[in-house]
């Protein structure tokens, strides 16, 4: 299956600053969705956005998604260095595929205290 | 929250020797169960989606003799790598889909596998 894009691939940032990740799929969605991965690590959930929906929030999360351009964007604000990792975007097609999930490339974040 | 346990976390194994990875959902049941597999600093690829009672639907370009699964119940999935290789070692991660909750997806921690 096709993968989608992410960017920036790498992201260096000083704690308290916002971090904002982009993501670019090419199916049509039923969801989309983000993850961490800590190095070496499974994943953890952030966040599951779908597609009737335009923006969610979750803690210091913000989720963006426009359907139209097939992409969609998270925000974490005040940024910590615990947030450092790696951030995943994965599709869903739902149907009789849901729950089978199309990664993004990926974007790895750090946080300099 | 719901569990999903894999194991081992990580093996070393011989290369030409089979190894297999369980996924065992621990407090709910799952019919659909689905494996990736991640290269280091790469994303997850789906290999296959694991059916209870029925043959996993391999992706395009996953050798299904090469890698077995079996879902012979509603909690746990089993993933074989057969004739492991140098080139098989990677990140194998399952994700368990819940037959009731909604639906919800909850992924293992992931299993580490390294061919010498």
């Amino acid at each position: 299956s096709q993968q989608g894009e992410e960017d920036p691939q790498a992201l260096s940032i000083q704690e308290g600053e916002n971090a904002t990740m982009n993501c670019s799929y090419k199916t049509s969605i039923n969801n989309l969705q983000w993850y961490r991965q800590n190095s070496g690590r499974g994943l953890v959930h952030l966040i599951l956005i779908r597609s009737n929906e335009r923006e969610k929030h979750s803690g210091r999360l913000r989720v963006t998604l426009d359907t139209s351009k097939k992409s969609s964007s998270l925000l974490i604000t005040a940024s910590r260095a615990a947030d450092t990792a790696s951030y995943f975007c994965a599709t869903d097609r739902g149907g009789t595929s849901y729950g089978k999930l199309t990664f993004g490339q990926g974007t790895i974040l750090t946080v300099h205290p | 929250g719901a569990v999903v346990s894999q194991h081992p976390s990580w093996v070393i194994c011989k290369s030409g020797t089979s190894v297999k990875i369980e996924c065992r959902s621990l407090d709910f049941q799952a019919t659909t169960m689905f494996w990736y597999r991640q290269f280091p600093k790469q994303s997850l690829m789906l290999m296959a989606t694991s059916n209870e009672g029925s043959k996993a639907t391999y992706e395009q370009g996953v050798e299904k003799d090469k890698f077995l699964i079996n879902h012979a119940s509603l909690t746990l999935s089993t993933l074989t790598v057969t004739s492991a290789h140098p080139e098989d070692s990677s990140f194998y991660i399952c994700s368990a889909r819940s037959t009731g909750r909604s639906g919800e997806l909850f992924f293992g921690e992931g299993s580490r596998l390294t061919v010498l």
